[in-house]
Protein backbone atom coordinates (compact mmCIF):
# COMPACT_ATOMS: atom_id res chain seq x y z
CA UNK A 1 0.00 0.00 0.00
CA UNK A 2 1.87 3.02 -1.04
CA UNK A 3 -1.02 5.59 -0.13
CA UNK A 4 -0.89 7.37 -3.29
CA UNK A 5 -5.03 7.71 -3.61
CA UNK A 6 -5.72 8.92 -7.37
CA UNK A 7 -9.67 9.78 -8.61
CA UNK A 8 -11.51 9.04 -10.43
CA UNK A 9 -10.47 5.44 -11.30
CA UNK A 10 -12.02 5.80 -14.78
CA UNK A 11 -13.54 8.65 -16.55
CA UNK A 12 -15.06 8.93 -19.99
CA UNK A 13 -15.53 11.99 -22.22
CA UNK A 14 -16.10 13.62 -24.90
CA UNK A 15 -13.80 15.72 -27.42
CA UNK A 16 -13.76 19.05 -26.85
CA UNK A 17 -14.72 18.50 -23.15
CA UNK A 18 -12.12 19.65 -20.05
CA UNK A 19 -11.42 17.37 -17.51
CA UNK A 20 -9.86 17.30 -14.07
CA UNK A 21 -7.86 14.20 -12.40
CA UNK A 22 -6.90 14.42 -8.50
CA UNK A 23 -3.92 12.97 -6.96
CA UNK A 24 -3.37 12.82 -3.29
CA UNK A 25 0.29 12.55 -2.01
CA UNK A 26 1.54 9.83 -0.01
CA UNK A 27 1.52 11.67 3.74
CA UNK A 28 4.85 13.76 4.49
CA UNK A 29 5.56 13.97 0.51
CA UNK A 30 5.96 17.51 -1.37
CA UNK A 31 6.55 16.55 -4.60
CA UNK A 32 4.33 15.17 -7.68
CA UNK A 33 4.86 14.41 -10.97
CA UNK A 34 1.94 13.13 -13.39
CA UNK A 35 2.39 10.94 -16.17
CA UNK A 36 0.21 10.17 -19.19
CA UNK A 37 0.89 6.31 -20.36
CA UNK A 38 -1.00 5.02 -23.55
CA UNK A 39 -2.23 1.48 -24.53
CA UNK A 40 1.17 -0.53 -24.95
CA UNK A 41 3.61 2.16 -23.77
CA UNK A 42 5.38 3.42 -21.19
CA UNK A 43 4.36 6.29 -19.26
CA UNK A 44 5.39 9.87 -20.09
CA UNK A 45 6.08 12.74 -18.13
CA UNK A 46 3.67 15.59 -18.02
CA UNK A 47 4.95 17.27 -15.13
CA UNK A 48 5.93 17.96 -11.81
CA UNK A 49 5.22 20.14 -9.00
CA UNK A 50 7.22 21.11 -5.96
CA UNK A 51 5.99 23.18 -2.85
CA UNK A 52 3.27 24.00 -4.98
CA UNK A 53 4.81 25.32 -7.90
CA UNK A 54 5.36 23.42 -11.27
CA UNK A 55 9.12 22.76 -12.10
CA UNK A 56 9.72 20.59 -14.87
CA UNK A 57 7.54 19.70 -18.25
CA UNK A 58 7.28 17.20 -20.64
CA UNK A 59 6.36 17.85 -24.36
CA UNK A 60 2.91 18.52 -23.73
CA UNK A 61 0.96 20.97 -24.73
CA UNK A 62 -0.83 24.13 -22.91
CA UNK A 63 -3.84 22.72 -22.36
CA UNK A 64 -2.30 20.23 -20.10
CA UNK A 65 -1.92 22.27 -17.07
CA UNK A 66 -1.91 21.03 -12.95
CA UNK A 67 -2.03 22.64 -9.53
CA UNK A 68 -0.77 21.77 -6.13
CA UNK A 69 -2.16 22.79 -3.35
CA UNK A 70 -0.96 23.31 0.50
CA UNK A 71 -1.35 19.88 1.72
CA UNK A 72 0.43 18.48 -1.29
CA UNK A 73 -2.12 17.39 -3.55
CA UNK A 74 -2.46 17.89 -7.05
CA UNK A 75 -5.18 18.15 -9.83
CA UNK A 76 -4.33 17.62 -13.62
CA UNK A 77 -6.53 19.50 -15.42
CA UNK A 78 -7.02 18.75 -19.69
CA UNK A 79 -9.34 21.28 -21.35
CA UNK A 80 -10.12 20.36 -25.49
CA UNK A 81 -10.03 16.72 -25.10
CA UNK A 82 -8.87 14.77 -27.98
CA UNK A 83 -9.01 11.53 -29.33
CA UNK A 84 -5.49 10.76 -28.27
CA UNK A 85 -5.38 11.92 -24.97
CA UNK A 86 -7.64 8.44 -23.88
CA UNK A 87 -4.49 6.76 -21.54
CA UNK A 88 -3.99 6.07 -18.35
CA UNK A 89 -3.07 9.04 -15.99
CA UNK A 90 -0.19 8.23 -13.21
CA UNK A 91 1.08 10.20 -10.69
CA UNK A 92 3.56 9.70 -8.28
CA UNK A 93 4.70 11.32 -4.83
CA UNK A 94 8.09 11.94 -3.59
CA UNK A 95 9.62 13.69 -0.65
CA UNK A 96 12.42 15.85 -1.93
CA UNK A 97 13.32 16.87 -4.82
CA UNK A 98 15.10 15.20 -6.32
CA UNK A 99 13.98 11.92 -4.73
CA UNK A 100 15.87 8.51 -4.72
CA UNK A 101 12.34 6.71 -4.52
CA UNK A 102 8.72 7.66 -6.20
CA UNK A 103 5.65 6.21 -5.04
CA UNK A 104 2.97 5.87 -8.26
CA UNK A 105 -0.99 5.45 -7.36
CA UNK A 106 -3.35 3.61 -9.25
CA UNK A 107 -4.04 5.77 -11.96
CA UNK A 108 -6.78 7.23 -13.68
CA UNK A 109 -8.31 5.91 -17.07
CA UNK A 110 -9.34 8.35 -19.37
CA UNK A 111 -11.39 7.22 -22.37
CA UNK A 112 -12.20 10.44 -24.85
CA UNK A 113 -14.66 9.25 -27.24
CA UNK B 1 17.32 8.69 -30.31
CA UNK B 2 15.45 6.45 -27.50
CA UNK B 3 16.60 7.10 -24.13
CA UNK B 4 15.54 4.25 -22.91
CA UNK B 5 15.54 1.09 -25.32
CA UNK B 6 13.91 -2.05 -23.83
CA UNK B 7 14.38 -4.75 -26.89
CA UNK B 8 11.82 -7.65 -25.31
CA UNK B 9 8.48 -6.60 -25.87
CA UNK B 10 7.30 -10.46 -23.78
CA UNK B 11 9.07 -13.43 -22.75
CA UNK B 12 8.00 -16.40 -21.07
CA UNK B 13 9.67 -18.10 -18.00
CA UNK B 14 9.11 -21.09 -16.42
CA UNK B 15 8.25 -20.76 -12.34
CA UNK B 16 11.63 -20.62 -10.16
CA UNK B 17 13.83 -19.75 -13.04
CA UNK B 18 16.12 -16.57 -13.42
CA UNK B 19 14.73 -14.27 -16.16
CA UNK B 20 16.90 -11.43 -17.20
CA UNK B 21 15.07 -8.15 -19.08
CA UNK B 22 17.14 -5.97 -21.22
CA UNK B 23 17.41 -2.21 -21.00
CA UNK B 24 19.48 -0.01 -22.38
CA UNK B 25 19.73 4.07 -22.00
CA UNK B 26 21.52 6.95 -23.92
CA UNK B 27 22.77 10.26 -22.08
CA UNK B 28 25.58 12.70 -21.95
CA UNK B 29 24.60 13.46 -18.52
CA UNK B 30 27.26 11.93 -16.19
CA UNK B 31 24.80 11.62 -13.15
CA UNK B 32 21.96 9.46 -13.57
CA UNK B 33 19.69 7.45 -12.02
CA UNK B 34 18.09 4.37 -13.10
CA UNK B 35 14.86 2.53 -11.98
CA UNK B 36 12.79 -0.80 -12.77
CA UNK B 37 9.43 -0.69 -12.11
CA UNK B 38 6.59 -3.37 -12.05
CA UNK B 39 3.30 -2.80 -13.52
CA UNK B 40 0.65 -5.37 -12.40
CA UNK B 41 -2.71 -5.50 -14.61
CA UNK B 42 -4.16 -3.22 -11.72
CA UNK B 43 -1.86 -0.56 -12.95
CA UNK B 44 0.08 1.25 -10.61
CA UNK B 45 3.54 1.06 -10.83
CA UNK B 46 5.90 -0.92 -8.50
CA UNK B 47 9.22 0.49 -7.45
CA UNK B 48 11.78 -2.55 -7.57
CA UNK B 49 15.05 -1.54 -7.87
CA UNK B 50 17.87 1.38 -8.45
CA UNK B 51 20.96 2.09 -9.66
CA UNK B 52 22.73 5.55 -9.12
CA UNK B 53 25.70 6.48 -11.87
CA UNK B 54 28.32 6.35 -9.54
CA UNK B 55 27.43 3.56 -7.59
CA UNK B 56 30.22 0.95 -7.74
CA UNK B 57 28.43 -1.86 -6.83
CA UNK B 58 25.07 -3.24 -8.69
CA UNK B 59 21.94 -2.69 -6.83
CA UNK B 60 20.26 -5.96 -5.53
CA UNK B 61 17.09 -5.92 -3.78
CA UNK B 62 15.64 -9.42 -2.53
CA UNK B 63 15.19 -11.56 -5.68
CA UNK B 64 16.09 -8.12 -7.93
CA UNK B 65 19.19 -7.41 -8.89
CA UNK B 66 20.46 -5.02 -11.74
CA UNK B 67 23.53 -5.97 -13.94
CA UNK B 68 25.00 -2.42 -14.26
CA UNK B 69 27.38 -2.11 -17.31
CA UNK B 70 28.50 1.40 -17.13
CA UNK B 71 30.39 1.24 -20.73
CA UNK B 72 27.71 -0.38 -22.71
CA UNK B 73 24.83 2.09 -21.19
CA UNK B 74 23.20 -1.34 -20.07
CA UNK B 75 21.10 -2.09 -16.91
CA UNK B 76 19.44 -5.07 -17.25
CA UNK B 77 17.00 -6.52 -14.56
CA UNK B 78 17.65 -10.20 -13.35
CA UNK B 79 15.10 -11.86 -11.46
CA UNK B 80 15.40 -14.66 -9.75
CA UNK B 81 13.60 -17.84 -8.68
CA UNK B 82 10.49 -16.57 -10.55
CA UNK B 83 6.96 -16.99 -8.74
CA UNK B 84 3.56 -16.81 -10.55
CA UNK B 85 3.20 -13.08 -9.05
CA UNK B 86 5.79 -11.80 -10.87
CA UNK B 87 3.99 -11.73 -14.23
CA UNK B 88 3.54 -8.34 -14.93
CA UNK B 89 5.23 -5.45 -17.32
CA UNK B 90 8.28 -4.38 -16.65
CA UNK B 91 9.52 -0.91 -17.10
CA UNK B 92 13.28 0.47 -17.23
CA UNK B 93 13.38 4.61 -16.39
CA UNK B 94 16.09 7.07 -16.29
CA UNK B 95 16.22 10.04 -14.29
CA UNK B 96 19.75 12.51 -16.00
CA UNK B 97 20.95 14.95 -13.52
CA UNK B 98 19.69 16.89 -10.58
CA UNK B 99 17.94 19.10 -12.94
CA UNK B 100 15.78 16.72 -14.11
CA UNK B 101 14.05 16.55 -10.33
CA UNK B 102 11.95 13.86 -10.33
CA UNK B 103 11.06 13.37 -14.19
CA UNK B 104 11.48 9.87 -15.26
CA UNK B 105 12.27 8.67 -18.99
CA UNK B 106 10.18 5.22 -19.22
CA UNK B 107 11.18 2.67 -22.21
CA UNK B 108 8.19 0.70 -24.28
CA UNK B 109 8.30 -2.20 -21.33
CA UNK B 110 8.78 -5.78 -20.96
CA UNK B 111 5.36 -8.13 -20.64
CA UNK B 112 6.54 -10.81 -18.23
CA UNK B 113 4.65 -14.35 -18.07
CA UNK B 114 5.71 -16.94 -15.71
CA UNK B 115 4.09 -20.54 -16.29
CA UNK B 116 3.75 -22.97 -13.67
Amino acid sequence: ETGVTQSPTHLIKTRGQQVTLRCSSQSGHNTVSWYQQALGQGPQFIFQYYREEENGRGNFPPRFSGLQFPNYSSELNVNALELDDSALYLCASSSGFPAYEQYFGPGTRLTVT
Amino acid sequence: AQKITQTQPGMFVQEKEAVTLDCTYDTSDPSYGLFWYKQPSSGEMIFLIYQGSYDQQNATEGRYSLNFQKARKSANLVISASQLGDSAMYFCAMREGRAAGNKLTFGGGTRVLVKP
